[in-house]
């Protein structure tokens, strides 16, 4: 079965500084999306990442915050962009098109911990 | 949007009983509705899911039922062991080309040996 990675799988920030998460699928998918999941919440779409073009973002995210890219159909990249301790939180890649058109599989998380 | 509702929050049972967790969704246009179970500290795994010309579905100790007239779909685990202690998730899509999953809130079951 494939293979979704994510690095980093932790890190520990100073509030101000960016981070960029990178998430890397085996094989090629439909598309790629990026979740945050706060401590014992459930999961919150950030955005869809389009392949070669503007990412769609959700209802309260916004691209200077959340740059997101995705160069080719396996690979992506979400910066979280001038932290603060309200940023600490999961970040899941998903992906969609492995398996079915319908069904997402996640990435295993990036831990942020902004101090 | 849609919006799904979980309940209940948390549920503790004793090893061996069955445990049901209910979700409703508000668009009626939704027709995919997939279960997550997620470990401590793990990522959302798929367990089952439901496309809405189907009422039943059932995967060995697993069952998943959908009654599109009300809305709302169940969990249904039979046998309950201590290794099924989790946090679930439903989720509800809207496939019109691509999929994007609006998730329940999470329910935490504790299977007591």
């Amino acid at each position: 079965s494939a293979v979704i990675s994510q690095k980093p799988s932790r890190d520990i920030c100073q509030r101000g500084t960016s981070l960029t998460i990178q998430c890397q699928v085996d094989s090629q998918v439909t598309m790629m999306f990026w979740y945050r999941q706060q401590p014992g919440q459930s999961l919150t779409l950030i955005a869809t990442a389009n392949q070669g073009s503007e990412a769609t973002y959700e209802s309260g995210f916004v691209i200077d915050k959340f740059p997101i890219s995705r160069p080719n159909l396996t690979f992506s990249t979400l910066t979280v962009s001038n932290m603060s301790p309200e940023d600490s939180s999961i970040y899941l890649c998903s992906v969609l098109g492995l398996a079915s058109q319908e069904t997402q599989y996640f990435g295993p998380g990036t831990r942020l911990l902004v101090l | 949007g849609e919006n799904v509702e979980q309940h209940p929050s948390t549920l503790s049972v004793q090893e061996g009983d069955s445990a049901v967790i209910k979700c409703t969704y508000s668009d009626s246009a939704s027709n995919y509705f997939p279960w997550y179970k997620q470990e401590l500290g793990k990522r959302p795994q798929l367990i089952i899911d439901i496309r809405s010309n189907v009422g039943e579905k059932k995967d060995q100790r697993i069952a998943v039922t959908l009654n599109k007239t009300a809305k709302h779909f169940s969990l249904h685990i039979t046998e309950t062991q201590p290794e099924d202690s989790a946090v679930y998730f439903c989720a509800a899509s809207l496939n019109s080309g691509y999929s994007t999953l609006t998730f329940g809130k999470g329910t935490m079951l504790l299977v007591s040996p």
